[in-house]
């Protein structure tokens, strides 16, 4: 079956302990991005990935890493949380940026 | 950059009726305009999406219309049913392959019985 796995789906952590949620995909897909989802404010772009070993900045970078040395995963880093970073975070795929968007089942962090 | 913007943010109709979601974005040179349904504890998903060479598409109760124009584009559902409640995302994405896309607000679509 096709889809986007994302790990773990609850998360609850204290500032400034460092964590990363991963996320794997099975389709091939060339493009992966990660998204946050907080009230009143949609669904926002953290960074993104055109290939392996290429990623870029979206809208809300700051905070947050990435690494992309697979096709397949592209897991998202928290070096030092802050409650600020409590929310719902999906990562996404598709063959390339102008493309439909498949989405993992998201990942609630709370940052306490 | 792009900016989106969605309308309304809830939606309450009765079950058989129609309803519509209006989206706005601000970059002529968007071209890709998908819609996405969320429902509690799942991820989003492409429900329809349409390009900026094609003014209307359906798919069986959705359809999406775009006025490149005015720089807006709608998601019309007929004869809605329970199971249409949901929330529900317009995204606008520019030219070339590596463009993002710019997400609305979201639409809470209650359908009552």
């Amino acid at each position: 079956e096709a889809q986007v796995t994302q790990n773990p789906r609850y998360l609850i952590t204290v500032t400034g302990k460092k964590l990363t949620v991963t996320c794997s995909q099975n389709m091939n897909h060339e493009y992966m991005s990660w998204y946050r989802q907080d009230p009143g404010l949609g669904l926002r772009q953290i960074y993104y990935s055109m290939n392996v070993e290429v990623t870029d900045k979206g809208d809300v970078p700051e905070g947050y890493k990435v690494s992309r040395k697979e096709k397949r995963n592209f897991p998202l880093i928290l070096e030092s949380p802050s409650p600020n970073q409590t929310s719902l975070y999906f990562c996404a795929s598709s063959w390339q940026g102008n493309s439909p968007l498949h989405f993992g089942n998201g990942t609630r962090l709370t940052v306490t | 950059g792009e900016n989106v913007e969605q309308h309304p943010s809830t939606l309450s109709v009765q079950e058989g009726d129609s309803a519509v979601i209006k989206c706005t974005y601000s970059d002529s040179a968007s071209n890709y305009f998908p819609w996405y349904k969320q429902e509690l504890g799942k991820g989003p998903q492409l429900i329809i999406d349409i390009r900026s060479n094609v003014g209307e598409k359906k798919d069986q109760r959705i359809a999406v219309t775009l006025n490149k124009t005015a720089k807006h584009f709608s998601l019309h559902i007929t004869e809605t049913q329970p199971e249409d409640s949901a929330v529900y995302f317009c995204a606008a994405s520019g030219g070339g392959t590596a463009s993002k896309l710019t997400f609305g607000t979201g639409t809470r679509l209650q359908v009552t019985l």
